[in-house]
């Protein structure tokens, strides 16, 4: 299964409201990484939270991160139609045998209505 | 602009014409990737390359290959395409592998009938 699985699978809320996306992973992290995709186009970097640090903003986003509870959420405060998206995360984690991966979750879909 | 550029955009293909996706970045970084992106699974690893010469295989790397002669490109090559091979292929480059940023381009949709 997926070593970053994201929470709920898809969000609907009105425009001003605010959207909050969860990421759970498995193992030990390096850092942990929040991706936007809007409609079939290339992933957009948001935010590189590292495994020693708790929180970082980032404009209207806020990420945490618990690494005692391996989870991570996304915060969109005051979210706006353009907001309308897919979420991933993607989770840096080093390999029993040496090396590093980074691997992806399936997403939260996020809609913002008018 | 600093980007990552795939081509073709779109791709319509038979079942065992070789084709090649071309990927180039004009970042100067050390890494690159190729994913496949279907519904329900997410993103998957194809390949990856730390460096020039330096390729390894990701989660989903069958069917697949890549070289990297120079630091800008990297493209992905699908000797005998099958129609399970239809999907969404994403290039991404990093200045420094997991511990920075991918960069996307914008994606090349590919179809094997």
């Amino acid at each position: 299964s997926q070593q970053g699985e994201e929470d709920p699978q898809a969000l609907s809320i009105q425009e001003g409201e605010n959207a909050t996306m969860n990421c759970s992973y498995k193992t030990s992290i390096n850092n942990l990484q929040w991706y936007r995709q809007n409609s079939g186009r290339g992933l957009v970097h948001l935010i590189l939270i590292r495994s020693n640090e708790r929180e970082k903003h980032s404009g209207r986003l806020r990420v945490t991160l618990d690494t005692s509870k391996k989870s991570s959420s996304l915060l969109i405060t005051a979210s706006r139609a353009a907001d309308t998206a897919s979420y991933f995360c993607a989770t840096a984690y080093i390999l029993t045998g040496g090396g590093n991966k980074l691997t992806f979750g399936t997403g939260t879909q996020l809609k913002v209505e008018l | 602009e600093a980007q990552v550029t795939q081509n073709p955009r779109y791709l319509i293909t038979v079942t065992g014409k070789k084709l090649t996706v071309t990927c180039s970045q004009n970042m100067n970084h050390e890494y690159m990737s190729w994913y496949r992106q279907d519904p329900g699974l997410g993103l998957r690893q194809i390949y990856y390359s730390m460096n020039v010469e330096v390729t390894d295989k990701g989660d989903v790397p069958e069917g697949y290959k890549v070289s990297r002669k120079e630091k800008r490109n990297f493209p992905l090559i699908l000797e005998s395409p099958s129609p399970n091979q239809t999907s969404l292929y994403f290039c991404a480059s990093s200045l420094r592998s997991y511990n920075s940023p991918l960069h996307f381009g914008n994606g090349t949709r590919l179809t094997v009938t």
